[in-house]
């Protein structure tokens, strides 16, 4: 099976910077994607990575490394709007598309 | 389009009875996931199909547990006889693989209470 590893819950400040990490055991690894869920809503897709290094999307970047089994999301500049969670999960090359998820990470962004 | 549609938003049952929660996914979309969430367990994928099939249904609980895709703009999930510790929020979700990055949509959810 999959198993992956976020923190529970990140906390920050309006205009900071903060890094949320993923780490994952799997076989037949394929890809990292992060999502975003607001309280009382649906999972949004944020970014995805099949190969080792960063992708920048706005405000949002997420890494990987492949030989790590790590992967980070990073979110600059943050606004009061980004408090919500945040989900890691892990894709498999197993011919079909599954998504396994993370616990998730709360992020609370104050004033 | 009008992105992932689930049926109802809400249902509120008594222990016992029959639930039947509803998805149209993407068009275009040929995968469909069946998600439960719940506080202590987080998103558990219950069943996964592809082209109508379904290819992985190992995260169904048990037996009261039924999904069906009878075509490609449409599936069920089914809960018979109903219990407390089914109470979550079930989301359905179709699954965008163009470009490869497998980007999946989600519906806003079936919030279900069972009494």
């Amino acid at each position: 099976g999959q198993s992956l590893e976020q923190p529970s819950e990140v906390t920050a400040v309006e205009g900071a910077i903060v890094q949320i990490n993923c780490t994952y055991q799997t076989s037949g690894f394929y890809g990292l994607s992060w999502y975003q869920q607001h309280d009382g809503g649906a999972p949004t897709f944020l970014s995805y990575n099949a190969l080792d290094g960063l992708e920048e999307t706005g405000r949002f970047s997420s890494f990987l490394s492949r030989s790590d089994s790590y992967g980070y999301l990073l979110l600059q500049e943050l606004q009061m709007k980004d408090s919500a969670s945040y989900f890691c999960a892990v894709s498999l090359n197993s011919g079909y598309s599954t998504l396994t998820f993370g616990k998730g990470t709360m992020l609370l962004v104050s004033p | 389009d009008a992105g992932v549609i689930q049926s109802p938003r809400h249902e509120v049952t008594e222990m016992g009875q029959e639930v039947t929660l509803r998805c149209k996914p993407i068009s275009g979309h040929n995968s469909l996931f069946w998600y439960r969430q719940t506080m202590m367990r987080g998103l558990e994928l219950l069943i996964y199909f592809n082209n109508n099939v379904p290819i992985d249904d190992s995260g169904m609980p048990e037996d009261r547990f039924s999904a069906k895709m009878p075509n490609a703009s449409f599936s069920t999930l089914k809960i018979q006889p109903s219990e407390p510790r089914d109470s979550a929020v079930y989301f359905c979700a179709s699954l965008d693989e163009a470009g490869g990055r497998r980007e999946l949509f989600f519906g806003e959810g079936s919030r279900l209470t069972v009494l």
